[in-house]
């Protein structure tokens, strides 16, 4: 069936240092590709989109990366802050319009 | 509201007994999900609206587990007979129909203890 995982757990960086984010998809017919960003009591929220026609994208601080031959996205973030800390979530979105999301990566940001 | 509403936001009740969570989507959005989230883990689907077109209950866990959407709105998901391992927190997204280039807007989700 179709699954979204990601590579690592948890991933701890020094606050200011970039952070990578990786993710790797099983449905090679997505058509559009999301990150989210879950806050401690919150709910997921979208950070950045991508669709599977481009390979990059930029947002304020973020870039998304698609590399379809492999089926692998990633979220780059610039110079890591402590409000970066949370869980991210990919998520991939197919032509019927239905989300799989990954499990999650718990990123801390180390003052 | 402007944002996906859930409620209650907390929900204690003893094992053996009923419970029923509410979600209110965002305003014309017709595609609706469920997911459950336990602890420190990430986000189990449970069941997909879209539209008028059949449920996906595909990650319905079991047959205690159900979910209606009333007149492509509101949306109940109700657990029966619910055991300690349903504590969790169960959390309500929706999204546009037919449009693939959005994303889903979550609630706050409904955080459920099993005592």
């Amino acid at each position: 069936g179709e699954s979204v995982g990601l590579h690592l757990p948890t991933l701890s960086v020094q606050e200011g240092d970039n952070s990578i984010i990786n993710c790797a998809y099983s449905n090679s017919a997505s058509d559009y590709f999301i990150w989210y960003k879950q806050e401690s009591g919150k709910g997921p929220q979208f950070i950045i989109d991508i669709r599977s026609n481009m390979d990059k994208r930029q947002g304020q601080r973020v870039t998304v990366l698609l590399n379809k031959t492999v089926k692998h996205l990633s979220l780059q973030i610039a110079a890591t802050q402590p409000g970066d800390s949370a869980v991210y979530f990919c998520a991939e979105r197919n032509n019927a319009g239905k989300s799989t999301f990954g499990d999650g990566t718990t990123l801390t940001v180390k003052p | 509201g402007a944002g996906v509403s859930q409620s209650p936001s907390n929900k204690v009740t003893e094992k053996g007994k009923d419970v029923e969570l509410r979600c209110d989507p965002i305003s014309g959005h017709t595609a609706l999900y469920w997911y459950r989230q336990s602890l420190g883990q990430g986000l189990e689907f449970l069941i997909y609206f879209q539209g008028n077109s059949a449920p996906d209950k595909s990650g319905l866990p079991s047959d205690r587990f159900s979910a209606e959407r009333t007149g492509g709105s509101v949306s109940t998901l109700t657990i029966q007979r619910t055991q300690q391992e349903d504590s969790a927190v169960y959390l309500c997204a929706s999204s546009l129909e037919g449009q693939v280039n959005t994303e889903a807007f979550f609630g706050q989700g409904t955080r459920l203890t099993v005592v």
